[in-house]
């Protein structure tokens, strides 16, 4: 696609639940990244993905959270049992692999727990 | 990646230059300066970087000092639309420096 591609872009959930995170990054883009931003706050980095592999998982927060790329393409991050503490925007970008000026980011997803 | 220093926010008025600054004292010889900039309710997006010379986009300018301690990004003639935060990072390029940490930038607003 044209660009990197999130949803849902809103998300309301209840506390407890489970919720699923989609990022379509560009088309050949083989690198990947989830960011999380809180109101009012930077952007925290949480996993990135060469290819269909998860080489720094180190931002994740907990064992919440999860995620996984499949095809070379297409990401899901995945939080169980949300926390109202995981309320926040869920960025994805997308880049050629090394090219830290080539990141393209999504609009991202806002999620919020209740 | 080394740290950056930038102010909270700062104020232009439409048509003027805006000129950020950016404080890297800590740079590395192999690393970049890149800005980011992100507008309300929108994802980052990349200006422009550099690693010792100054630079030109159709966006925005970036200046490095010499000894490349520090740098500004200079938008020509702002805009309201240029109102955003605007992050400077350093970081090195390619391999497996791969990942871009952001503070928590200059709020820029462009006022009529």
């Amino acid at each position: 696609g044209a660009g990197v591609s999130q949803s849902p872009s809103n998300k309301v959930t209840e506390k407890g639940k489970d919720v699923e995170l989609r990022c379509d990054p560009i088309s050949g883009h083989t690198a990947l990244y989830w960011y999380r931003q809180r109101l009012g706050q930077g952007l925290e980095f949480l996993i990135y993905f060469q290819g269909n592999s998860a080489p720094d998982k180190s931002g994740l927060p907990s064992d919440r959270f999860s995620a996984e790329r499949t095809g070379e393409s297409v990401s899901t991050l995945t939080i169980q049992r949300t926390q109202q503490e995981d309320s926040a925007v869920y960025l994805c970008a997308s880049s050629w692999t090394g090219q830290t000026h080539g990141y393209t980011f999504g609009s991202g997803t806002r999620l919020t727990v209740v | 990646d080394a740290k950056t220093t930038q102010p909270t926010s700062m104020d232009c008025a439409e048509g003027r230059a805006a000129n950020l600054p950016c404080n890297h004292s800590t740079i590395s010889g192999n690393e970049y300066v890149y800005w980011y900039r992100q507008i309300h309710s929108q994802g980052p997006q990349y200006i422009i970087h550099g690693l010792k010379n100054n630079e030109t986009n159709e966006m925005a300018s970036l200046i490095i000092t010499e000894d490349r301690k520090s740098s500004t990004l200079i938008l020509p003639h702002a805009t309201l639309r240029d109102t955003a935060v605007y992050y400077c990072i350093v970081s090195a390029s390619g391999g497996s420096n791969y990942k871009l940490t952001f503070g928590k930038g200059t709020l820029l607003t462009v006022n009529p």
